[in-house]
């Protein structure tokens, strides 16, 4: 599976717009972009995924570069039950293959 | 609530023990998977099981064990506890329809701490 890049940690002022970017330069043609995010020790909480189109539910939207190797994610209006860990995975289409979840972006939603 | 269940919530123990940790998944989810979270480690992916047989290993050491039930709840087992086996364990799980895999629905955890 690719490998990810996410920075270390980000803020945002509630009501905003947090923008997580994340770097996946060797993704191969069949694998996904997931995001989930883990709010302090609970467990971790699906968001978001796609293969080549941007995608937009509920939560949140996906934004997938052409290339496809690098996607951000979309908070449209963060509140303050938004801080948490978020990640960012690549992963194939395929039973039997691992999650790696790296160690995420701290997003902190400032009042 | 994500719907997958885990017991016990908290175990403290001392080395040299096993202890075995439970997972029920969503209704209708087929796939189970286990992960442990540690402060040095992050969250590391241990085993997955779809339907009552294994599909993927990853760093989980000799000491540990897994299996899925045929009513699809999975047990994840710690022997000869160490130390450095403190942490969270989480299980999850997905429907796995075939090749498409989907979201992973995660259960509260155990927190495990070895004395």
């Amino acid at each position: 599976d690719a490998k990810t890049t996410q920075p270390t940690s980000m803020d945002c002022a509630e009501g905003r717009a947090a923008n997580l970017p994340c770097n996946h330069s060797t993704i191969s043609g069949n694998e996904y972009v997931y995001w989930y995010r883990q709010i302090h020790s609970q467990g971790p909480q699906y968001i978001i995924h796609g293969l080549k189109n941007n995608e937009t539910n509920e939560m949140a939207s996906l934004i997938i570069t052409e290339d496809r190797k690098s996607s951000t994610l979309i908070l449209p209006h963060a509140t303050l039950r938004d801080t948490a860990v978020y990640y960012c995975i690549v992963r194939a289409d395929s039973t039997g293959n691992q999650f790696y979840f790296g160690t995420g972006t701290s997003l902190t939603v400032i009042p | 609530d994500s719907g997958v269940t885990q017991t016990p919530k908290h175990l403290i123990t001392a080395t040299g023990q096993r202890v075995t940790l439970r997972c029920s998944p969503r209704s209708g989810d087929l796939s189970v998977y286990w992960y442990q979270q540690s402060l040095d480690q992050g969250l590391q992916f241990l085993i997955h099981y779809y339907n009552g047989e294994e599909r993927a290993k990853g760093n989980i050491l000799e000491r540990f064990s897994a299996q899925q039930f045929p009513d699809l709840h999975s047990e994840l087992n710690l022997s000869s506890l160490e130390l450095g086996d403190s942490a969270l364990y989480f299980c999850a799980s997905s429907l796995d329809r075939e090749r498409w895999l989907g979201e992973q629905y995660f259960g509260p955890g155990t927190r495990l701490t070895v004395t």
